[in-house]
């Protein structure tokens, strides 16, 4: 099946410093992939929508110059999360779509646990 | 746009006991639909979709759903529940053309008492 992987599974740093978060598709390309946060025992809030070589959409209320999404290539997104506070500390999802003729899916990474001290 | 209503935000349920999950969505045109489960402190994990043709779908797990689309109903089944069902389950739509955003429920905690 297709398989999305997160690298780091968790992060920890210190207010002010950056991190960066990988998400990969393994087994398939895909032209489109998303980046969303969860909170604890809610729902997943969508950030951006990352298309290969060119600018990601930020949704309304997403700091885009705080959360740079960069699409390289048709199997690798990442997330830059800049100058990071306690705020930002959260479960970053990314997943990836798989379209093909007779599908068309997102699979989901493992996610990522960002604390920010 | 779209919406997805999980109503039941908590559900306990015994140990092979039955279990239906409640999905109802709106939409001004013809969407896709998806079942996902979450794990703790994991990603989401796909269980069944709609896409089109039969309206029962099945998927992994012993689970399955079925598309209503006069009800706007996609509610997922099991007939006998495990321990290791208990995770937060998402429904979500995403439609045909256009918008490629999947729009979540706010997720069902299904909790198996042995």
């Amino acid at each position: 099946g297709a398989v999305v992987s997160q690298h780091p599974s968790w992060v920890i740093c210190k207010s002010g410093t950056s991190v960066k978060i990988e998400c990969r598709s393994l087994d398939f390309q895909a032209t489109t992939m998303f980046w969303y946060r969860q909170f604890p025992k809610q729902s997943l809030m969508l950030m951006a929508t990352s298309n290969e070589g060119s600018k990601a959409t930020y949704e309304q209320g997403v700091e885009k110059d705080k959360f740079l999404i960069n699409h390289a290539s048709l199997t690798l997104s990442t997330l830059t999360v800049t100058s990071a506070h306690p705020e930002d500390s959260s479960f970053y999802i990314c997943s990836a779509r798989l379209s093909l003729a007779e599908t068309d899916t997102q699979y989901f990474g493992p996610g990522t646990r960002l604390t920010v001290l | 746009a779209q919406s997805v209503t999980q109503l039941d935000s908590q559900v306990p349920v015994f140990e092979e006991a039955p279990v239906e999950l409640r999905c109802n969505y709106s939409s001004s045109v013809s969407v896709y639909l998806f079942w996902y489960v979450q794990y703790p402190n994991q990603g989401l994990q796909l269980l069944l979709k709609y896409l089109s043709g039969s309206t029962l779908v099945k998927g992994i797990n012993g689970f399955e759903a079925e598309f209503n689309k006069s009800q706007t109903s996609f509610h997922l089944r099991k007939p006998s529940v495990h321990i290791s069902d208990t995770a937060e389950y998402f429904c979500a739509v995403r439609a045909y053309f256009g918008n490629e955003k999947l729009t979540f429920g706010t997720g069902t905690r299904l909790t198996i008492i042995p």
